[in-house]
């Protein structure tokens, strides 16, 4: 079965970094697009970014355009996301989720359990 | 701030019948951009309920329905059971700016 499984989430002080990842296993990892989707605590979901499957088209929210970096390897079926320049409104939930063969916007069908980002003094 | 607005709660007794809906406007929803549906139980990651309007993927009871007219999307549930209880978020697609998926404000829906 598709399991998602992220870690390296934790306590950070504004402007600090932290890499999250996200483990996969139960379908063929190279062939799809994989998300990054984020909750602030008591809030709403945001699309923070998006891969494609080689890794040739990446999406980034506005919010964090020039300080996230998405990545993955296939060899690893793990992705990636490096947050640097954290700052207070950067803590969230962070999931995982896979998307579609074909598109970065395609509905998550899969989350991963999340891990938690709080970005404080 | 989202583009995509729905009530901030719902509630029905068991049994009943609710409807949430996902407003949204002339460059997301009413450009013909498909609507999905996610329910998120409380300490939770979100689960796609239903896709493509008004597709339920596989384990998705028939209870859960969704439709789609003009800058709009509802997502009713039938037969309202207490596990139903959850926050429901609407997501769609937005082509102003750079362009970009977009979730719903959020729902909480309540079992009375």
């Amino acid at each position: 079965q598709v399991q998602l499984v992220e870690s390296g989430g934790g306590l950070v002080k504004p402007g600090g970094s932290l890499r999250l990842s996200c483990a996969a296993s139960g379908f063929t990892f190279s062939d799809y697009y994989m998300s990054w989707i984020r909750q602030a605590p008591g809030k709403g979901l945001e699309w923070v970014s998006y891969i494609s499957s080689s890794g040739s088209t990446i999406y980034y929210a506005d919010s964090v355009k020039g300080r996230f970096t998405i990545s993955r390897d296939n060899a690893k079926n793990s992705l990636y996301l490096q947050m640097n320049s954290l700052r207070a409104e950067d803590t969230a939930v962070y999931y995982c989720a896979r998307g579609g063969r074909s598109s970065g916007w395609y509905p998550p069908g899969y989350w991963g359990q999340g891990t938690l980002v709080t970005v404080s003094s | 701030q989202s583009v995509l607005t729905q009530p901030p709660s719902v509630s029905g007794a068991p049994g009943q019948r609710v409807t949430i809906s996902c407003t949204g406007s002339s460059s997301n929803i009413g450009a013909g951009y498909d609507v999905h549906w996610y329910q998120q139980l409380p300490g939770t990651a979100p689960k796609l309920l239903i896709y493509g309007n008004s597709n339920r993927p596989s384990g998705v009871p028939d209870r859960f329905s969704g439709s789609k007219s003009g800058t709009s999307a509802s997502l009713a549930i039938t037969g309202l059971q207490a596990e139903d209880e959850a926050d429901y978020y609407c997501q769609s697609y937005d082509s102003s700016l750079s362009g970009s998926g977009v979730f719903g404000t959020g729902t909480k829906v309540t079992v009375l």
